[in-house]
């Protein structure tokens, strides 16, 4: 199975941007990059997804590589509650034979300074 | 919609009971997960169901697991004789097939935390 890199954590300062990176080089053509992202004492929650072209929603950018080695989830106003772990996952077709599981890694801890 | 709901959130248990919690899907969605998470790590996965059916088991659910999902709608996860490596969150979720599936979202609940002594 493709498998994701991220960062153990990342800082980020109230307001600005976040820009958290993902590296997938043994990605296949057919793989979604999807990115969740667990809140202290939660559930994890979907963020955004996308296959080749970058792609925005209320939540976050995601910014996907021309060689879709690598991504990049951008946050692009960090707020306190935006502090999370976040998750960069790959759907590959293997997991969607078997019921589009999602195998999370570690991810990103993101901590937001006020 | 009220979202994934997860009882009990807290559970402690002394070892060699068993123990059941319950997971009520988001309203219509036709598969529903479960997974299990432990302090530091990301959720793994254990097992899912599309509709009545369990489709797939992962080797991390032993025989002491079992779970269902009566009728297609809400579902249990039972664990008999509880070992303390059975400590962990228990999450659920649910997510609404349609079509191949790419676009397939999983809505999680707030798990339970099984505690065992």
């Amino acid at each position: 199975d493709a498998k994701t890199t991220q960062p153990n954590s990342m800082e980020s300062n109230e307001e600005e941007p976040v820009h958290l990176p993902c590296n997938h080089s043994t990605i296949s053509g057919t793989d979604y990059i999807h990115w969740y992202r667990q809140l202290p004492s939660q559930g994890p929650e979907y963020v955004i997804h996308g296959l080749t072209s970058n792609v925005n929603n209320r939540m976050a950018s995601l910014a996907i590589a021309e060689d879709r080695k690598s991504s990049t989830l951008i946050l692009h106003r960090a707020t306190l509650r935006d502090a999370a772990v976040y998750y960069c996952i790959l759907r590959d077709d293997k997991s969607k034979a078997a019921g589009n599981k999602l195998t999370f890694g570690g991810g990103t801890r993101v901590l937001v300074k006020p | 919609d009220t979202g994934v709901s997860q009882d009990p959130r807290h559970k402690i248990t002394k070892r060699g009971q068993n123990v059941t919690f319950r997971c009520d899907p988001i309203s219509e969605h036709n598969r529903l997960y479960w997974y299990r998470q432990t302090l530091g790590q990301g959720p793994e996965f254990l097992t899912y169901f599309q509709n009545e059916a369990q489709l797939e088991k992962s080797r991390l659910l032993s025989d002491r697991f079992s779970a269902e999902r009566p009728k297609g709608s809400f579902s249990t996860l039972e664990i008999q004789r509880t070992e303390q490596g059975d400590s962990a969150m228990y999450l659920c979720a649910s997510s609404l097939l349609q079509g191949t599936g790419d676009n397939e979202k999983l809505f999680f609940g707030s798990g339970t935390q099984l505690s065992v002594l």
